[in-house]
């Protein structure tokens, strides 16, 4: 079974500008997760959706957003990038919200 | 609101150590569940524990989910350089509003 997937892996982008980031889950699981991680920030919950709803939603401003589509792919968009937006953005989906979630290899984002 | 307090949030041991992680959630949870992150990786799935009480092992590892099912913990008996990384702990919450409550993590380094 294929594992998660998130494109791209690695991405350099200006302040002011906007990202999409895209998260292919394993296929049959209809929870998806994104989480920001820092150095020494431990992984900061930004959103949760499954069959295309999203179900929970972690202290973010509103300039991060997501959404999934009816094939359990999901994406997140970043608007007016800040320097504190750069981290790694992980993706982890999963059968349920509550069941173990399965990790894809993220996406490394910087703002210069 | 409900949180998962994950101590210590550091640990440098020597090889051949034990060590230890604790969570504790502030509310009652269906389950618990184990990730290791290894440097430069992504979270990966451990265990899950779910009845009031339940030890389960994983050669070196040792998972414990509480009676009162609020807290857990993992302990690794004698560390080798290959357990190095971050253990987070999650805590899954079921019903209306499914999700999972992330520890901050307990970051392991193992000298040689």
């Amino acid at each position: 079974k294929a594992g998660v997937t998130q494109t791209p892996r690695y991405l350099i982008k200006t302040r002011g500008q906007q990202v999409t980031l895209s998260c292919s889950p394993i296929s049959g699981h209809r929870s998806v997760s994104w989480y920001q991680q820092t150095p020494g920030q431990g992984l900061q919950f930004l959103f949760e959706y499954f069959s295309e709803t999203q179900r929970n939603k972690g202290n973010f401003p509103g300039r991060f957003s997501g959404r999934q589509f009816s094939n359990s792919r999901s994406e997140m968009n970043v608007s007016t990038l800040e320097l504190g937006d750069s981290a790694l953005y992980l993706c982890a989906s999963s059968l349920r919200e509550d069941y173990e979630q399965y990790f894809g290899p993220g996406t490394r984002l910087t703002v210069t | 609101g409900q949180q998962v307090m994950q101590i210590p949030q550091y640990q440098h041991v020597q090889e051949g150590e034990d060590f230890t992680t604790y969570c504790n959630s502030s509310t009652t949870l269906s389950n618990i569940q184990w990730y290791k992150q290894r440097p430069g990786g992504h979270p990966v799935f451990l265990i899950q524990l779910v009845k009031s009480g339940e030890v389960k092992k994983q050669k070196r590892l040792t998972f414990q989910f509480g009676e009162a099912k609020k807290n857990s913990s993992l302990h690794i008996t004698a560390t080798q350089t290959t357990d190095v990384g971050t253990y987070f702990c999650a805590g899954g919450h079921a019903g209306n509003n499914r999700k999972l409550i992330w520890g901050l993590g307990t970051s392991l380094a193992v000298n040689p």
